[in-house]
Formats: structure tokens, C-alpha cells, sequence
């Protein structure tokens, strides 16, 4: 059975740092691997999502890399700012479509 | 811009009552996907419609919970009756056509209390 895991689980940081957050997985067929963003009390943003035959994803200050061989991800921000405060989830699409998510990590910038 | 529409936003409810809540998926997408968000067990696929088919609701407890697409504009899921066990943001997202890898996009959630 798939199963995510994702460190740290919340993770405080001054304005302007640069930051990793990590995913990983158990079972290394999976189609692909997204990250999300969600804001408190709303639905998921899709971010970056890495097609199983990639290495990674860039979207602006977000880059996202993707190791199915040793069952890892990671999402790097760089130059975080408060607007980037909210909880990030990764997730796979396993053999059968399904997405499986991790727990999330939440993320506070401070000003 | 096109999103991924639920109602209620918010649902207070008592123990036995019927509950049903409600998704409107972005025009064109032919995949539909309920969640269930808990603190302690995350974010669970509950079950998911292609084309309004019914493709897999392993997830979905069977003796209280029921899910339909009654056309291609809105799917329901239902809970009767409901238990203060079912309390948690229930997502429904949609996924355009394509191979199954699509990005889906989520809606805003309803946020379930069942006293």
C-alpha cells in the first residue's frame, strides 16, 4: 500500500530564506507527483505536478525534483515571503489514477 | 475564471440527519473525485466518476455514504444517516479528459459538523 510521508510537519522561517520541504514515497510506480498549495479554509492549488519519466518542475520561485528510485521529493522555495504561508501537500498518482497524499507540512514566513 | 464550485460552504447538522452536499465540476471536465479531510487521517479519496460513471468508491463507507453524477454538471454526495464520526471538509475536484494524469482542480471544500 502507498503511503506519503512528509517532513517536517510544520516549519517556521524568516522572510527571505530559501527552504526545502520534503516528500517521500513508498511504492515507486507512480505516474507522477504533484504539490499543493492550501490556504486555511480553502481547497488545494495544484503547483508543480513531475511526470514519473522527469526530474524536476520549475514554476517562477518554486522548483520541485523527483527521485522515484529512492521514493523522494523535494520542493524548494526560494526567497520565501509571507504570502507564501500556508500548508503544502505532496502527492502521488499511483498504478490506478489514485492520488495518495502525504500529511502536509505547514508553513509560516515570518515579515 | 473557471473553478470548481460546492454548496453548502458550511453544514451544522445532528446525528441521524440526512446530509447531502453538492459539486459542480469546471465545464468540459468528465472526471469527478470526492475527498475527505480529516486532522487525524488527512486527505482520503473517497470515490470518483468518469464521464458520470462510477470508476472506484473503495473508499466510501457503503452503509451511509452514496455518491452520483446525475448529469454532467453536478455531483452529489450523500450521507444518511449522518454520525459525529463523518465531521470533516469533504473536497470535490475535476479533472479535464485525457490519460488520467491530469492535474485536478479542487473546490472550496464543505465543511461537515455533525453533533
Amino acid at each position: 500500500k502507498q503511503e506519503v510521508t512528509q517532513i517536517p510537519a510544520a516549519l517556521s522561517v524568516p522572510e527571505g530564506e530559501n527552504l526545502v520541504l520534503n516528500c517521500s514515497f513508498t511504492d515507486s510506480a507512480i505516474y507522477n507527483l504533484q504539490w499543493f498549495r492550501q490556504d486555511p479554509g480553502k481547497g488545494l492549488t495544484s503547483l508543480l505536478l513531475i511526470q514519473s519519466s522527469q526530474r524536476e518542475q520549475t514554476s517562477g520561485r518554486l522548483n520541485a525534483s523527483l527521485d522515484k528510485s529512492s521514493g523522494r521529493s523535494t520542493l524548494y522555495i526560494a526567497a520565501s515571503q509571507p504570502g507564501d504561508s500556508a500548508t503544502y501537500l505532496c502527492a502521488v498518482m499511483d498504478s490506478s489514477y489514485k492520488l495518495i497524499f502525504g500529511s502536509g507540512t505547514r508553513l509560516l514566513v515570518r515579515p | 475564471d473557471a473553478r470548481v464550485t460546492q454548496t453548502p460552504r458550511d453544514k451544522v447538522t445532528e446525528m441521524g440527519q440526512e446530509v447531502t452536499m453538492r459539486c459542480q465540476p469546471i465545464l468540459g471536465h468528465n472526471t469527478v473525485f470526492w475527498y475527505r479531510q480529516t486532522m487525524m487521517q488527512g486527505l482520503e479519496l473517497l470515490a470518483y466518476f468518469r464521464n458520470r460513471a462510477p470508476l472506484d468508491d473503495s473508499g466510501m463507507p457503503k452503509d451511509r455514504f452514496s455518491a452520483e453524477m446525475p448529469d454532467a454538471t453536478l455531483a452529489t454526495l450523500k450521507i444518511q444517516p449522518s454520525e459525529p464520526r463523518d465531521s470533516a471538509v469533504y473536497f470535490c475536484a475535476s479533472a479535464p479528459p485525457g490519460q488520467g494524469q491530469e492535474t485536478q482542480y479542487f473546490g472550496p471544500g464543505t465543511r461537515l459538523l455533525v453533533l
